[in-house]
Formats: C-alpha cells, structure tokens, sequence
C-alpha cells in the first residue's frame, strides 16, 4: 500500500526565514504526490502536486515543492515563512488501487514574530 | 463556485446515540470521501462513494456507514456512538474521470463530540 512519512513532529521558523517540511513516500508504480494545509478548526486546502513532469513544483501562497525520486522525498518548501502560514501541513499519496488519498500525521509549523 | 459544504458544524450527543453528518459535493464531483480526524491521529480514510455506490471503507468498524445520493450528496451515519468516536469528520469531492488527476477538496468539517 502507498504511504507517506512526516518525520517531524513540529517545525519552528523565523518569520522571514526559510521553511521546509519533510515528506517520504513508499509507493508503487508513480506516485501522485499532494501537500494540504489546515488552519486551526478548519478543512484542509489543497496547495501543490506532482503528478508528472518537472520535479519542483510551484503551488498556492507562494509554496513549492521538490519531488526527489532516488530519495523518495516530496519535501514543501517556502523562501521567506510568514506568521500566517503557522498552520498544520499534511503530505499525501494517492493510492491507485483503492483511489484515495494516503494522508502523513501532519506537522506543525511555528512561524516565530 | 461553491466548495464543498457539510453540516452540521458542530454537534453534541451521548455515548450510545447516533450521529448523522451530511455534506454536498462541488458541483460536477461525483466521488466523495469521508475521513476522521481525531486529536492527535492524523487524517483516517473512512468511506469513498462513486456514482452512488460504496467503492471502499477504511479500518472502521459496521457502525460506521453511509450512502451516496443520486444528487452525488452524501451522509455519513455512526450508530452506537463512543466516547472516542469525538473527532472533525471531514468530506471531500473529486472529478471523476480519464483526465481527473486526483486532487480532492474538502469541506470545513463537522465536529463531533460524544460524551
């Protein structure tokens, strides 16, 4: 079965600095490879994916994401954190044989004022 | 374009009651989803309907149920509910079809508390 693996549990950041939230795969076959956000007592928002072409993908509020095959990393990347996207971020793999989304425990990003 | 909508948003009952959720799919969805979201287990596949059919269920157990309407809507029924059946149950939708790419979208979530 396709999974993902969040390995931190919280990543703290200064505002202005750089983030990065890490994600592993295990997949067979392609993997489409997705990062959601949720902001706190809310649905999750879709912000990027990979599905096929150029490894770094551009998506919503300025994040992007690198997908790395050898390493079997999906890592979500932002240039300059801001205290608004202190939020919680969960990567997802889609899972073709039973045609859902495999979800990570999610981690929590601290931006810091 | 409206999102997905579910209701209610919040909602209180007892161990043993039932509990009904519901949400609406955007408009031209035709799958929708059920996850349980509940305090520091991350996001549990629960059911996925298609075209009104059960497609598959997560690791939950025959207390957990549901349906798909012919309007693509969908309910989701717990029976004999547990104090940790408290959790956000969050519904989501994806365009079906050859071109669909398998992002889903999800509504704001209906919290459930048991006590």
């Amino acid at each position: 079965a396709q999974s993902v693996a969040q390995p931190e549990d919280q990543v703290n950041v200064a505002e202005g600095n750089p983030l990065t939230v890490k994600c592993t795969y295990s997949v067979s076959g392609n993997p489409y490879l997705f990062w959601y956000v949720q902001y706190p007592n809310r649905g999750l928002q879709f912000l990027l994916k990979y599905i096929t072409g150029d490894n770094l993908v551009k998506g919503s509020y300025g994040f992007e994401a690198e997908f790395n095959k050898s390493q079997t990393s999906f890592h979500l990347k932002k240039p300059s954190a801001l205290v608004s996207d202190s939020a919680l971020y969960f990567c997802a793999v889609r899972d073709i044989g039973n045609n859902r989304l495999a979800f990570g425990k999610g981690n929590q990003v601290v931006v810091i004022p | 374009e409206a999102g997905v909508t579910q209701s209610p948003t919040h909602l209180i009952k007892t161990r043993g009651q039932q509990a009904t959720l519901r949400c609406s799919p955007i408009s031209g969805h035709t799958s929708v989803y059920w996850y349980q979201q509940a305090l520091g287990l991350g996001l549990q596949f629960l059911l996925w309907y298609d075209e009104g059919e059960e497609r598959n269920r997560g690791n939950f157990p025959p207390r957990f149920s549901g349906r798909q309407f012919p309007n693509y809507s969908s309910e989701l029924n717990v029976n004999a509910l547990e104090l940790e059946d408290s959790a956000l149950y969050l519904c989501a939708s994806r365009k079906a079809g050859v071109r669909a790419t398998g992002e889903l979208f999800f509504g704001e979530g209906s919290r459930l508390t048991v006590l």
